[in-house]
């Protein structure tokens, strides 16, 4: 079993529509990260959250922490090409433990 | 900054045959991580070092992987023998303090 789940695994969109993946987890965390990974590249960090609510924004992307700090959400307004790719969530708990998420893989129809 | 820097980026190789992977962190980064990734698994955290010192190999997935890091700016991954099962894309992430990795690029392996 995962650590933290994404939903959905898959998703596919016209360009110009609106997305949200989500991340959750049974466990507390004490930050978690989102990254984006591109074919044939590695990861890439997006944003780091730290408190429980905090909600973080980066152009059309909008990140948010639970309240509890076990789950997140990834919404992409006005998805474009360039959103393709694989997103990855990733949970640090507390005493040096790192976990990745099962990923959703988003594809922009244009 | 030139990133991490991973070589080789593809590698093929007969089943058997010892396979080292290399691995350059960011100057300054004190954290150094390697991962697999495959379709089946996803993102696998393999080792981690601090300090070049391992933490964490409770995901090297058993003994025929070992990795070491003999200076703070060298970190090197190796399989023997290798299997089929090993082929995968193998990740070197650095980063300062644990959280916020920066990967490399990559190195695609293949074992047939």
């Amino acid at each position: 079993t995962q650590l933290l789940e994404q939903s959905p695994q898959f998703l596919s969109i016209q360009e110009g529509e609106n997305l949200t993946v989500y991340c959750n987890s049974s466990s507390v965390f004490s930050s978690l990260q989102w990254y984006r990974q591109e074919p044939g590249e590695g990861p890439v960090l997006l944003v780091t959250v730290v408190t429980g609510g905090e909600v973080k924004k980066l152009k059309r992307l909008t990140f948010q922490f639970g309240d509890a700090r076990k789950d997140s959400s990834l919404h992409i307004t006005a998805a474009q090409p360039g959103d393709t790719g694989l997103y990855l969530c990733a949970g640090a708990g507390w005493g040096n433990q790192f976990y990745f998420g099962t990923g959703t893989s988003l594809t922009v129809i244009p | 900054d030139a990133g991490v820097i991973q070589s080789p980026r593809h590698e093929v190789t007969e089943m058997g045959q010892e396979v080292t992977l290399r691995c350059k962190p960011i100057s300054g980064h004190n954290s150094l991580f390697w991962y697999r990734q495959t379709m089946m698994r996803g993102l696998e955290l393999l080792i981690y070092f601090n300090n070049n010192v391992p933490i964490d190999d409770s995901g090297m997935p058993e003994d025929r992987f070992s990795a070491k890091m003999p200076n703070a700016s060298f970190s090197t991954l190796k399989i023997q023998p290798s299997e089929p099962r090993d082929s995968a894309v193998y990740f070197c992430a650095s980063s300062l303090g644990f959280i916020e990795q920066y990967f490399g690029p990559g190195t695609r392996l293949t074992v047939t």
